[in-house]
């Protein structure tokens, strides 16, 4: 099974500010499929980016990712209010696995 | 619009059963993948269970297996997940998911429900 890292635990940025979020698979990923979901309190989880750096429908441009192999970016260009979330990683190419999140809360 | 609808949680105690829908519209559901994925208080994602477009393939997590049974009725659009043998550590949200595109077999959700709570306790 890969089993994934998400690092940091928690970021604390200001609204505006760059968001960048670290996702590290403990054996290669296969043909990229690293996605990136979004959740807030209460919600399900939403789909942000899918191949490791395809956006879903309707996910903002300053949401971007980026990667290959075991290691993979979610990077949020300027946080907007509504971005204050948790991000969680999975790999779908090998069973399918999640890391186990990253807040990005209000500095 | 995709719509998918849990429901049949609720609480139990451990040992006992439970059957959870998920009714899904706005999609071909004959065409599409789904998953089960389950959330503990306070905890992360885990995907418990997957089944192909057309039910041939099915896929559990070691966690469940052999416990839990995923099935689907595509004249229903539905899709049912047969809790078995419940243990307090099955207390989770259990969200039912489609893949994000047609006769995709791997584990990727584009659409989520809003999901159903199990709580096993005595």
């Amino acid at each position: 099974e890969i089993v994934l890292t998400q690092s940091p635990g928690t970021l604390s940025l200001s609204p505006g500010e760059r968001a960048t979020l670290s996702c590290r698979a403990s054996q290669s990923v296969t043909s990229s499929y690293l996605a990136w979901y979004q959740q807030k309190p209460g919600q399900a989880p939403r789909l942000l980016i899918y191949g490791a750096s395809n956006r879903a429908t309707g996910i903002p441009d300053r949401f971007s990712g980026s990667g290959s192999g075991t290691d993979f970016t979610l990077t949020i260009r300027r946080l907007e209010p509504e971005d204050f979330a948790v991000y969680y990683c999975q790999q779908y190419g090998n069973s399918a696995t999640f890391g186990p999140g990253t807040k990005v809360d209000i500095k | 619009q995709v719509q998918l609808v849990e429901s049949g949680g609720g609480v139990v105690q451990p040992g006992r059963s439970l059957r959870l829908s998920c009714a899904a519209s706005g999609i071909i559901f004959s065409r599409y993948g789904m998953h089960w994925v389950r959330q503990a208080p306070g905890k992360g994602l885990e995907r418990v269970a997957g089944i192909s477009d057309d039910g041939s393939n099915k896929y559990y997590a070691d966690s469940v297996k052999g416990r839990f049974a995923i099935s689907r009725d595509n004249s229903k659009n539905t899709l049912y997940l047969q809790v078995n043998s419940l243990r307090t550590e099955d207390t989770a949200v259990y969200y039912c998911a489609s893949s994000l595109y047609y006769y995709d077999r791997s584990g990727l959700s584009g659409y989520w429900g809003q999901g159903t709570l199990v709580t096993v306790s005595s």
